[in-house]
Order: C-alpha cells, then structure tokens, then sequence
C-alpha cells in the first residue's frame, strides 16, 4: 500500500473552507485515493474516493493532482459539527480489503 | 435499515473473564471487520472476514478469537480478557470490491 501523509492538525474558521492535503508520492497507477473522518467518539465514516478525476458529493469535494502524488480534501463550508480527525488511506479496490488508518489530521473548526 | 449494530455498548469485565463482542449488518454486505482504537490512537485491525466462511488475521490477532456466523454476523472473542485490551473496538463491513466501509457505533471496554 501506498504510504499517506497529512499535517498533524489544523483549524479552521466556522464558514469558511477546509482545504485538507495528503502526500502519496508513492502511490501505483491502481490505487484510489479515500477519506474517512472520525468525531469524537463515533465510528470513522466514509466521505469520498477518487482515482484521477476531481470527484464532489453532499460532503465534500477530493482534487487529485495530475501526478496523482497528492490530494487535497475540501469542505467547503466548515460546520462546528466537522470537528473530527480526517484519513487519508490509498489503497486497490478489492474484495475483503483491510484499510490502514494512520495519524490523519485532527481538525478543529471553530466560531 | 439499521446499518452495523454492535452489542453491548459498554462493558467492564474483571482480568481474566472472557466475553463476546456481538456485530450485525443488514447491508448484505460480503466483507466484515474488526477493529480496535486505544485513547489518541489510529484504529489497529484485529480480524477480518472477507467472505462468508473466511476469516484472517489482521494487525493485533493476539488474545482475539473471531466467527463469522452467517453473511450478516461476525462476533469477537476475548478468552481472557487482560487490562491491554481496554479499548473502543468497531465493527465494520463492506459490499465487495470498493474499500467503502460501514463502521458501528463501537463497544467500549474496561478491563480491570
């Protein structure tokens, strides 16, 4: 698997964008890129997946560079209530994969 | 429709009582996890159950039994429960080939 690396923490201003980076230098040509988020206490849930394209749902919107070497996550309008660590995981799509959650990054959105 | 249902919520058990953790989903989902998360850590895979029938180690085995009962069932089972394996532990599971998964809301367990 392709290691990930994301800043530590970061804050961010109630209503304004998250922008969210990982690093995946190493990532190969079959491995997608997913998020994941974690509040306090909860089980982590699924934001959103790409392999190439810039993809956006109701959550979120996932920018890949052209190089595929790293992404950016972006919320684009910060609640109190996306207070959470954010995961970044690369990884092929197959049957009874086993995902490896890191660090992440601990976000703090504040009024 | 319920998603993944863990039971019980909360348990405190002595050193050396054993227990089973209890995971359902009613996704029909083929793949179900195992997972355990210590204060301020990442989550660590404990089991995992590709298919219905299968099982396999993940990252800490150790202490941990699993059975995957049906498509829909995957306990966890603590032999004897030592205070290391105070934690949260999630469940998780997933439809087949993308890596989307489905978390619990988590056991929370004291070990004494």
């Amino acid at each position: 698997d392709a290691k990930t690396t994301q800043p530590t923490s970061m804050d961010c201003a109630e209503g304004r964008a998250a922008n969210l980076p990982c690093n995946h230098s190493t990532i190969s040509g079959n491995e997608y890129v997913y998020w994941y988020r974690q509040i306090h206490s909860q089980g982590p849930q699924y934001i959103i997946h790409g392999l190439k394209n810039n993809e956006t749902n109701e959550m979120a919107s996932l920018i890949i560079t052209e190089d595929r070497k790293s992404s950016t996550l972006i919320l684009p309008h910060a609640t109190l209530r996306d207070t959470a660590v954010y995961y970044c995981i690369v990884r092929v799509e197959a049957a009874g994969n086993k995902l490896t959650f890191g660090g992440g990054t601990r976000v703090l959105v504040k009024p | 429709n319920a998603g993944v249902t863990q039971t019980p919520k909360f348990q405190v058990l002595k050193t050396g009582q054993s227990m089973t953790l209890q995971c359902a989903q009613d996704m029909n989902h083929n793949s179900m996890y195992w997972y355990r998360q210590d204060p301020g850590m990442g989550l660590r895979l404990i089991y995992y159950s590709a298919s219905e029938g299968t099982t396999d180690k993940g990252e800490v085995p150790n202490g941990y039994n699993v059975s995957r009962l049906n498509k829909r069932e995957f306990s966890l089972r603590l032999e004897s429960a030592a205070p290391s394996q105070t934690s949260v532990y999630f469940c998780a599971s997933t439809p087949g080939q993308k890596n989307i998964q489905y978390f619990g809301a988590g056991t929370r367990l004291s070990v004494l």
